[in-house]
This record gives C-alpha cells, sequence and structure tokens, in this order.
C-alpha cells in the first residue's frame, strides 16, 4: 500500500525556519518523483517544489524559490522540505504526493502538516 | 504560469441528478510527449485530496464509473452521473504539463 506521512508542521514566529518530512511506503522511493503541495486556511491548492527520489529533478514555485531547499535521505524514503524566512503566506497545510509514473501529474497524497506563521 | 479557471464555483445538486464542472486553461495542454496531462482531484471536508481523473478521461483506480472526464486542447469538464451524499466536496482540476503544476480553484458541490 502506497502511504506518504508528513511531519514536522509547527507554529512558527515569522523570519523563523521549519523542516518538513515526507516518509513514503509501499513503493519503490527512488524511481518516483515527490512533491510538496500547500493549501492556506480556507484556499485552493498551490504546488510548492518536487524532487525526484533518486536525486536530482528538483523545481520550486516562484514564491518559495531561494527560501525553501528540497531534499532526500534514500535510506530513510524521505523528502525533507526546509522552508527558511518564514512569513504569515507560508501558513497552510502542507502535502506530499507521489510523482506518477507513464503520465505527468499527482496520484497518492499523506494527510499533510500544519505550518503556522504567526508571533 | 498557466491559470486553470473553473465553473461554476460553487454548485448545489439534488442527491441522484447530474453535475457538471468546467475548467479551462489559459493554454493548450498538450505536452510534447501529444498527451494532455490534466487530472481532477476531489477533496472532501477534512480530507487531503483525491486523484480520480487523470490525462483528461482516464478513471483513477477504484473511482466509480460514475465519475467521467472530458475535454482536449484548453477546455476540460467533469461530470458525475448521479450525485451521492458521499460526493460532497471540492473539486479541483490540475495540469501538469507545464511547469509549475498549476490548480484551478476548486469547485465546491454541495447537496441541495
Amino acid at each position: 500500500e502506497v502511504q506518504l506521512v508528513e511531519s514536522g508542521g509547527a507554529l512558527v514566529q515569522p523570519g523563523g525556519s521549519l523542516r518538513l518530512s515526507c516518509a513514503a511506503s509501499g513503493f519503490s522511493f527512488s524511481n518516483y518523483y515527490i512533491h510538496w503541495v500547500r493549501q492556506a486556511p480556507g484556499k485552493g491548492l498551490v504546488w510548492v517544489s518536487d524532487m525526484h527520489g533518486g536525486g536530482g529533478g528538483i523545481t520550486y514555485a516562484d514564491s518559495v524559490r531561494g527560501r525553501f531547499t528540497i531534499s532526500r535521505d534514500s535510506a530513510k524514503n524521505t523528502i525533507y522540505l526546509e522552508m527558511n524566512n518564514l512569513t504569515g503566506d507560508d501558513t497552510a497545510v502542507y502535502f506530499c504526493a507521489r510523482g506518477t509514473t507513464g503520465w505527468r501529474g499527482v496520484d497518492y497524497w499523506g494527510q499533510g502538516t500544519l505550518v503556522t506563521v504567526s508571533s | 504560469d498557466v491559470v486553470l479557471t473553473q465553473t461554476p464555483l460553487s454548485t448545489p445538486v439534488t442527491l441522484g441528478q447530474p453535475a457538471s464542472i468546467s475548467c479551462r486553461s489559459s493554454q493548450s495542454l498538450v505536452y510534447s510527449d501529444g498527451n494532455t496531462h490534466l487530472s481532477w482531484l476531489q477533496q472532501r471536508p477534512g480530507q487531503p485530496p483525491r486523484l480520480l481523473i487523470y490525462k483528461v478521461s482516464n478513471r483513477f483506480s477504484g473511482v466509480p464509473d460514475r465519475f467521467s472526464g472530458s475535454g482536449a486542447g484548453t477546455d476540460f469538464t467533469l461530470k458525475i452521473s448521479r450525485v451521492e451524499a458521499e460526493d460532497v466536496a471540492v473539486y479541483y482540476c490540475m495540469q501538469a504539463t507545464h511547469i509549475p503544476h498549476t490548480f484551478g480553484q476548486g469547485t465546491k458541490l454541495e447537496i441541495k
């Protein structure tokens, strides 16, 4: 069974940093992209970043480029999202989702982890 | 970035009746491989999104056949043939043809 489990969400002050984790299981991690998508309270979905589980293939949304860094630990089948210089606009539930093979998109999603940026 | 515009933003539907949601793209979603990478997602209250339809018209594993997708180029439609209570959710179209991937604003389906 494909599973994605996010963790690391917390309340953080403006200007602060946080690292989110996405632990993957039930599939061959190194063969898939993992995406981060966020959803501000009561709002829609916004794609943030992605990375190939085998390394490389990194892209970022303009709104986070230079502040967020995506990385992986292949031994732990885990993708990380390091977030720096956080602002209130970064307040959201952060989902990780598995990229697809054979077609472009995402198929399985985690339950999400809440990041709140507030003083 | 590609803008996806969904209509309507809210749709009240009687149980057992059909529902239809439109998604219009600001650019063609035909990829260099000849495929159109437009998906539909369902997000029930308090839940993460769930994939319903991929590549315009392909139902994902476990999705009931009352859900169908159609369209081409820049205009796409999600149809539910007979709405059930469990279909109450926000529905999003998503394009993965262009980087960055983008989503429509969402359409809230409610029971009338």
